[in-house]
């Protein structure tokens, strides 16, 4: 299946500051998409995105289908204390029924 | 919006029984409905793509007696756990495909199962 590497694992940051988070796959993607997952909770879709070079905007967070069509990234602006959570990219897992094939997910922890 | 619901949100079970979990598209049909299963500070792991109508596809080393799925509407779809050990226990999360929006999927809120 699908390869999707994701970088960093985990990131401590000032609250005001700007993160950046991408993903690589080890094939082409049609589709990109970005989630996040407050503990306990299932991941909410963040940003979707579907042709090379489109970059998309959701309030403070920004998310691009790179060129190349094999990485993503999502960049957040000004972060916050509630931008605590994981996030995981996921793309086509290349087989039927539009299923998805995950990262391993982005730990962001913001101190105030 | 797209919203999914799932029910329980928190189960605890002894060895030995079964237990269902339901998952809900409350604003849209899906005809299609995964299941996750989620262990702490890891990954989501697809277990079976539930369709509606027909039966469960179940990924590899995932035992479909076991994990008993039924999609019997465009808005339902369940995952029974069936003779539960604990082993099972883990947080399980089910997402609906919302048709026309090709890859997107929207996820329940989980359900954590612990068996005893």
């Amino acid at each position: 299946g699908q390869q999707l590497n994701q970088s960093p694992q985990s990131m401590f940051i000032q609250e005001g500051e700007d993160v950046s988070m991408n993903c690589t796959s080890s094939s082409i993607f049609n589709t990109w998409l970005w989630y996040k997952q407050d503990p306990g909770e299932g991941p909410v879709l963040l940003i979707a995105l579907y042709k090379a070079g489109e970059l998309t905007s959701n309030g403070r967070l920004t998310a691009q289908f790179g060129i190349t069509r094999k990485d993503s990234f999502l960049n957040i602006s000004a972060s916050i204390p509630s931008d605590v959570g994981i996030y995981f990219c996921a793309g086509p897992s290349g087989s039927s029924n539009y299923k998805l094939t995950f990262g391993k997910g982005t730990l962001l922890t913001v101190n105030p | 919006g797209a919203v999914v619901s799932q029910h329980p949100s928190r189960v605890i079970c002894k060895s030995g029984t079964s237990v269902k979990i339901e998952c809900r598209s409350l604003d849209f049909q899906a005809t299609t409905m995964f299941w996750y299963r989620q262990f702490p500070k890891q990954s989501l792991m697809l277990m079976a793509t539930s369709n509606e109508g027909s039966k469960a596809t179940y990924e590899q080393g995932v035992e479909k007696d076991k994990f008993l799925i039924n999609h019997a509407s465009l808005t339902l779809s369940t995952l029974t756990v069936t003779s539960a050990h604990p082993e099972d226990s883990s947080f399980y999360i089910c997402s609906a495909r919302r048709p026309g929006l090709a890859y997107e999927q929207y996820f329940g809120p989980g359900t954590r199962l612990t068996v005893t």
